[in-house]
């Protein structure tokens, strides 16, 4: 069963507006979600997280929002720019174990000018 | 710091023949991770090292595969008598440890079984 879902595998935004990436998860016992991109021929890169006894956090350009009882977050990007195209990963981890990630299957977001 | 490496970048393998992947992590973390993404997924989880000791193995491992990280530094992936189904990107990450929860990735190892 797929415990973290992207439901959006495509966005296309223009650059200088807000990219809004969502991610929903099924687990109660995630605590720590994390936000990844990746490039062709790369590996992820990790990009920001937030722990469970938050419901918001940002670094530069990145806000992640999260929203326990929907079991739902998202990403905001703002302004978007061309090079934040690639393919956007949620993962989402139990911090109580072994805190291996459990990802989504992405989404791909096109910033065009 | 050089980040996650792994080598090779790519292999190319025939049926039946067995393969070992190299991930050098991050040198201060004692936590690494194996991973496998096929096309159109995310990363899926396989293995997992505390230092040299291996804690978890996900069902997906198996008994073709094997993981060793010998001096809780580098560690190896060793896919025996390969089938069409193992080939995917393999991803190497390490984390800190405890109260540090994100995994750094390396570019990882693309598999092609012929």
């Amino acid at each position: 069963d797929q415990q973290v879902k992207q439901n959006s595998p495509s966005l296309s935004v223009q650059e200088g507006r807000i990219s809004i990436l969502n991610c929903d998860y099924t687990n109660s016992m995630f605590d720590y979600f994390l936000w990844y991109k990746k490039y062709p021929a790369e590996g992820p890169t990790f990009l920001i997280s937030i722990s469970s006894i938050k419901d918001k956090n940002e670094d530069g350009r990145f806000t992640v929002f999260l929203n326990k009882s929907a079991k739902h977050l998202s990403l905001h990007i703002v302004p978007s720019q061309p090079g934040d195209s690639a393919v956007y990963f949620c993962a989402a981890s139990n911090t109580g174990t072994a805190s291996k990630l459990t990802f989504g299957t992405g989404t791909r977001l096109q910033v065009t000018l | 710091d050089t980040g996650v490496s792994q080598d090779p970048r790519h292999k190319i393998t025939k049926r039946g023949q067995n393969v070992t992947f190299r991930c050098d992590p991050i040198s201060e973390h004692n936590r690494l991770y194996w991973y496998r993404q096929t096309l159109g997924q995310g990363p899926e989880f396989l293995t997992y090292f505390q230092n040299e000791a291996q804690l978890e193995k996900s069902r997906l491992l198996s008994d073709r595969f094997s993981a060793e990280r010998p001096k809780g530094s580098f560690s190896t992936l060793e896919i025996q008598r390969t089938e069409q189904g193992d080939s995917a990107m393999y991803l190497c990450a390490s984390s800190l440890g405890t109260s540090s929860y994100e995994q750094y990735f390396g570019p990882g190892t693309r598999l092609t079984v012929t």
